[in-house]
C-alpha cells in the first residue's frame, strides 16, 4: 500500500532551527508537496519538489531524495507564527496525492 | 482571503437533518475537490470534479452527495450522517487535476459536528 510517514509532534525554540521528516512509499512518484495549516485555518501551500536537492524559499527549505524515499522540510530563524501543523504529499503515478497525518510544530519562547 | 471560500465555518446537526456545505472559488481553476480532516490522520479524498464532471469518488458513503453546477461552484449535500461523520470539512482547487506541479489552493474548511 501507499504510506506517507512524519512525527506527530515537534517541540522547538523561537530563533532556532527544527527540521522536519517525511518518509514515503509510493506507486510511482510526480513530485511531493509541503503544505502548513494554521489552527482553524486553511492549509498553504509552501514547497514542491520533483527533483532530487534543496530548494531554498527564504527561512524555509526543502530536501528530496527519490531514491531514499525521504523529504525534509527545514525553518530556520523560528518565529512564534510558525506554530502550526506542516503536512507532507506526495503525488503518485496517477497525479493522485498521498497525505501524511501532518506534524504539529510548537515553537517556545 | 484564501481565494476559496466555504460556508458554513461550523454546523451542528443531528442525524436525520439534511444541510449543504458550500465552496466557491474565484481563481479560475478547472479541478474542485472535497477533503476530509479527522485529528491526527491524513486527509481523506472524498470527491474530484474537473471542469464539472465528477472523475473521482473514493467510495464514500452514498449520505454524502456533491453537486458541481458550475465550474466556480462546489456543494456537499449531507443526510443522515453518522457521529463518526463529525470532521473538518476541506474544499480545495487546482488549475488542472493531472500535473505533477498541481498545487492545491484550500478553503478554511467547514467543521461539522453530528449529534
Amino acid at each position: 500500500g501507499q504510506n506517507i510517514d512524519q512525527p506527530t509532534e515537534m517541540t522547538a525554540t523561537e530563533g532556532a532551527i527544527v527540521q522536519i521528516n517525511c518518509t514515503y512509499q509510493t506507486s510511482g512518484f510526480n513530485g511531493l508537496f509541503w503544505y502548513q495549516q494554521h489552527a482553524g485555518e486553511a492549509p498553504t501551500f509552501l514547497s514542491y519538489n520533483v527533483l532530487d536537492g534543496l530548494e531554498e524559499k527564504g527561512r524555509f527549505s526543502s530536501f528530496l531524495s527519490r531514491s531514499k524515499g525521504y523529504s525534509y522540510l527545514l525553518l530556520k530563524e523560528l518565529q512564534m507564527k510558525d506554530s502550526a501543523s506542516y503536512l507532507c504529499a506526495v503525488m503518485d503515478s496517477n497525479y493522485q496525492l498521498i497525505w501524511g497525518a501532518g506534524t504539529k510544530l510548537i515553537i517556545k519562547p | 482571503e484564501t481565494g476559496v471560500t466555504q460556508t458554513p465555518r461550523h454546523l451542528v446537526m443531528g442525524m436525520t437533518n439534511k444541510k449543504s456545505l458550500k465552496c466557491e472559488q474565484h481563481l479560475g481553476h478547472n479541478a474542485m475537490y472535497w477533503y476530509k480532516q479527522s485529528a491526527k490522520k491524513p486527509l481523506e479524498l472524498m470527491f474530484v470534479y474537473s471542469l464539472e464532471e465528477r472523475v473521482e469518488n473514493n467510495s464514500v458513503p452514498s449520505r454524502f452527495s456533491p453537486e458541481c453546477p458550475n465550474s466556480s461552484h462546489l456543494f456537499l449535500h449531507l443526510h443522515t450522517l453518522q457521529p463518526e461523520d463529525s470532521a473538518l470539512y476541506l474544499c480545495a482547487s487546482s488549475q488542472d487535476r493531472s500535473s505533477g506541479a498541481n498545487v492545491l489552493t484550500f478553503g478554511a474548511g467547514s467543521r461539522l459536528t453530528v449529534l
